[in-house]
């Protein structure tokens, strides 16, 4: 089942402008990730926020967490053409056997023009 | 670092072909996945195991099966490969005990003909 939804499904920038994308999902969660694709591979992850987080900062990277909206927003700042890429969210998700999963937004497409 | 592996990253089989997509990683991850990712529809779950020899459906099961007989293996089986199979496999793993994070592999791109 899906949960996550991003928004805008693709976005196209400049070199050295900053990139929001959004994220809502459906249900109470335990955290929000946010994970990143290059074309025709791996995703990797690259930041997890906790629902009883508001912000968090990785390098260029800033998540926000809004629980009483559902969303949250990926910022990237100074894009660089390097930045080019799928960025998805994911939402914990309790599985079968005790196991804990993830679901996955669509994703939303980053094009950075150099 | 965690490093998920596998077997393969482009694969053509043929319609009604038995496909064996192999996933290992180096990190005594208890808990392994197999996702499908296809346009417009994202990441979907197939199976997931939870332990060794232990294994659950998720939300696309139909037409694959999985084995998990070593803990640091994961295989995913289509028993006759249809033409809707053609797809993009990703592999994942997570530690029980640790973080959220799953950790993936580079993907296999099937392409059923």
């Amino acid at each position: 089942s899906q949960q996550g939804e991003e928004d805008p499904q693709a976005l196209s920038i400049q070199e050295g402008e900053n990139a929001t994308m959004n994220c809502s999902y459906k249900t109470s969660i335990n955290n929000l990730q946010w994970y990143r694709q290059n074309s025709g591979r791996g995703l990797v992850h690259l930041i997890l926020i906790r629902s009883n987080e508001r912000e968090k900062h990785s390098g260029r990277l800033r998540v926000t967490l809004d629980t009483s909206k559902k969303s949250s927003s990926l910022l990237i700042t100074a894009s660089r053409a390097a930045d080019t890429a799928s960025y998805f969210c994911a939402t914990d998700e309790r599985l079968g056997g005790g196991a804990d999963g993830l679901t996955f937004g669509k994703g939303t497409h980053l094009i950075i023009q150099p | 670092d965690v490093k998920v592996t596998q077997s393969s990253r482009y694969l053509v089989k043929r319609t009604g072909e038995k496909v064996f997509l192999e996933c290992v990683q180096d990190m005594d991850h208890e808990n392994m996945f197999w996702y499908r990712q296809d346009p417009g529809l994202g990441l979907r779950l197939i199976y997931f195991s939870y332990d060794v020899k232990m294994k659950e459906k998720g939300d696309i099961p139909e037409g694959y099966s999985v084995s998990r007989e070593k803990k640091e293996r994961f295989s995913l089986i289509l028993e006759s490969a249809s033409t809707n199979q053609t797809s993009m496999y990703l592999c994942a793993s997570r530690d029980f005990r640790g973080a959220d994070t799953q950790y993936f592999g580079p993907g296999t791109r099937l392409t059923v003909l």
